[in-house]
């Protein structure tokens, strides 16, 4: 597609339960990332994919949290029992990552807001 | 640690110029950016500056770097009401866009 495509733009879910939020990067693009945005506040990092491996998952809060990319095009974000507070915009974003010199800009999806109730 | 700060809100007149500021903590971040997120919309990359230069001028954008201060700025010449939105400062050592994010700067724009 012409952009980051993620779905459901919304996600209202009951404490507790399983959630899956799907991210469509920009194709080609090899590096994928996922941020949260909570009310008020900048995204902060997830985790980072280079293909279909996750090369930086040090941002992802807890092992409730895990993600997949199995064939280095879209990625699923997973939250297990999820909590009240979980309840924030995830972005995901990529790029056309290069080994060496600047980096390429990251596109931004328009993100998937979860609310936790 | 990395920590990334600006001021919550801003409020100029159409066609006044607006400057941004922001300061950063990470000594090793290679590369600073800009980024505008109106309602309801995504991130979009303003612009960026590279840890080794001083200024960068993007038509109405002017990005000053004071590395030695780690303080950066943003300022938008001519600001129209278009500009209104979201701006986030952010940071990255290089590598990949592990980018450290600002809380933003929320600009409002008075016609």
């Amino acid at each position: 597609g012409a952009g980051v495509s993620q779905t459901p733009s919304n996600k209202v879910t009951e404490k507790g339960k399983y959630v899956e939020l799907r991210c469509d990067p920009i194709s080609g693009h090899t590096a994928l990332y996922w941020y949260r945005q909570s009310l008020g506040q900048g995204p902060e990092f997830l985790i980072y994919f280079q293909g279909t491996g996750a090369a930086d998952d040090s941002g992802l809060p807890n092992d409730r949290f895990f993600a997949v990319r199995p064939e280095g095009s879209v990625s699923t974000l997973k939250i297990q029992r999820t909590e009240r507070g979980d309840s924030a915009v995830y972005l995901c974003a990529s790029s056309s990552y290069r080994e060496q010199g600047p980096n390429t800009e990251a596109f931004f999806g328009q993100g998937t807001r979860l609310t936790v109730v | 640690g990395e920590d990334v700060e600006q001021s919550l809100f801003l409020s100029v007149r159409e066609g006044d110029s607006s400057v941004i500021n922001c300061t950063y903590t990470d000594s090793s971040s290679t590369y600073l950016y800009w980024y505008k997120q109106e309602p309801g919309a995504g991130l979009q990359l303003l612009t960026y500056i590279f840890s080794n230069m001083d200024m960068k001028q993007d038509q109405r954008l002017t990005v000053l770097l004071n590395k030695k201060d780690k303080h950066l700025s943003l300022r938008i010449a001519d600001t129209q009401t278009g500009d209104s939105a979201i701006y986030f400062c952010a940071e990255n050592a290089g590598g990949y866009q592990k980018v450290t994010f600002g809380i933003g700067t929320k600009l409002q724009v008075i016609p």
